[in-house]
């Protein structure tokens, strides 16, 4: 079975911390994904990955960047985290031509 | 870009059918996914379907899929309070690296 693991399940944090979000995946996938979940507005992505050292923005980078210096993980930072980023993050991999397979999510606090 | 829409809200007695309902705009739309997400989880794939169908069944599930009206359903017969989830849809013109998703339907289950 692919997993998919998230460093944390909640955080909290005040407003101006640097927050580092760690996704990890066991099973080789080249893709790996970040989204927000807030409610009623359903998945956001942030930033993907097709590889290593390689990211692209998604819909919605601003005030995020991420890291992939290794392949099985993606890490989303948010460099100076300020009260609207209070949110759901998930973190998704894929490999070639299958579905997204999600890690159980963050849920972080910024205060 | 791509608009994917849903009920936030459905609400069912135990024992009945659930129909949870989802409209996307781009009539390029090759596959079609429905997840499942958990209290506390992340998002799991429950189905999928090709645009060339109109209709997927897999146990209790059905999905049905109106491409002329850009309508997708997701049928649960003899619905379990197990089911009590939010339902994601998402559509895609590529594949699972680059899925669009809907805002979810809270789906509660009234024993």
């Amino acid at each position: 079975d692919v997993k998919v693991t998230q460093s944390s399940r909640y955080l909290v944090k005040r407003t101006g911390e640097k927050v580092f979000l760690e996704c990890v995946q066991d099973m080789d996938h080249e893709n790996m994904f970040w989204y927000r979940q807030d409610p009623g507005l359903g998945l956001r992505l942030i930033y993907f990955s097709y590889d290593v050292k390689m990211k692209e923005k998604g819909d919605i980078p601003e005030g995020y960047s991420v890291s992939r210096e290794k392949k099985e993980r993606f890490s989303l930072i948010l460099e100076s985290a300020s009260t609207n980023q209070t949110s759901m993050y998930l973190c998704a991999s894929t490999g070639q031509g299958e579905t997204q397979y999600f890690g159980p999510g963050t849920r972080l606090l910024v205060l | 870009g791509e608009d994917v829409e849903q009920s936030l809200f459905l609400s069912v007695r135990e024992g009945d059918s659930s129909v949870i309902n989802c409209t996307y705009t781009d009539s390029s739309s090759t596959y079609l996914y429905w997840y499942k997400q958990e209290p506390g989880a992340g998002l799991q794939l429950l189905t999928y379907i090709f645009s060339n169908m109109d209709m997927k069944q897999d146990q209790r599930l059905t999905v049905l899929l109106n491409k002329k009206d850009k309508h997708l359903s997701l049928r649960i017969a003899d619905t379990q309070t197990g089911d009590s989830a939010i339902y994601f849809c998402a559509e895609s013109t590529t594949g699972a690296n680059n899925l669009f998703f809907g805002t979810g339907t809270r789906l509660t289950v009234i024993p």
